[in-house]
């Protein structure tokens, strides 16, 4: 079945760093790939989406590509702030009435 | 902006009682959705629920779980015999495309 794996956390950082959460996915056909972040205390928000090979998906400073070659859609923000420190989902959707989430990065920012 | 809307926040129960968790998703949306997160681990999906019917469920979504969409606007979970394994954060979502989802703040259910 479909499947994402995300690297592990937390994720540590400084303000103003540069920030990569990898995350790659195994799905049949040609699957729609998401970020959704949960903030402390509160319930997950759509962050960015690809839906197709080489798509970039942007929002909020917030970037990733759909790689096929490589099944993977990895995050990255240039500079973070205190204020991004939360949880990073990543996950797949195939078509089917369903996502498919990785297990969550925490990331940390410090001021 | 619309939201989804999720009651209790927090509910606290006896191992075996039945627990009902509602639901008030968007109100233009199609889909609706059950995911439950246990501390600490994935979101997981249960259940969607499309044209009064499921659509697709998990494994998790077992005969001890139903869903129903009683009237216009609510969408409940009901958990017949509680385990102490169903002790998670329950979260409802709608969506109006594939996958972009709108969750609600999620009810945390205690099993004692």
């Amino acid at each position: 079945g479909d499947s994402v794996t995300q690297m592990e956390g937390p994720v540590t950082l400084s303000e103003e760093a540069f920030l990569t959460i990898n995350c790659t996915y195994t799905a049949t056909g040609y699957p729609s790939l998401f970020w959704y972040v949960q903030y402390p205390g509160e319930g997950l928000q759509l962050l960015l989406k690809a839906t197709k090979a080489d798509d970039k998906g942007s929002n909020k400073g917030f970037e990733a590509t759909y790689r096929k070659e490589t099944t993977s859609f990895h995050l990255e923000k240039g500079s973070v702030q205190v204020s991004d420190s939360a949880v990073y989902f990543c996950a797949v959707n195939t078509g089917f009435q369903k996502l498919v989430f990785g297990t969550g990065t925490r990331l940390l920012v410090s001021p | 902006e619309p939201e989804v809307t999720q009651t209790p926040s927090h509910q606290v129960t006896q191992m075996g009682q039945e627990v009902i968790l509602r639901c008030v998703p968007i109100s233009n949306h199609l889909y609706f959705y059950w995911y439950r997160q246990i501390l600490g681990q994935k979101v997981e999906f249960l259940v969607s629920f499309y044209n009064n019917e499921i659509s697709e469920k998990s494994e998790i979504f077992d005969d001890q779980f139903s869903v129903e969409r009683p009237d216009g606007s609510n969408f409940t979970l009901k958990i017949r015999s509680t385990k102490l394994e169903d002790s998670a954060m329950y979260f409802c979502a709608s969506d109006a495309l594939p996958g972009e989802l709108f969750f609600g703040e999620g009810s945390r259910l205690t099993v004692l």
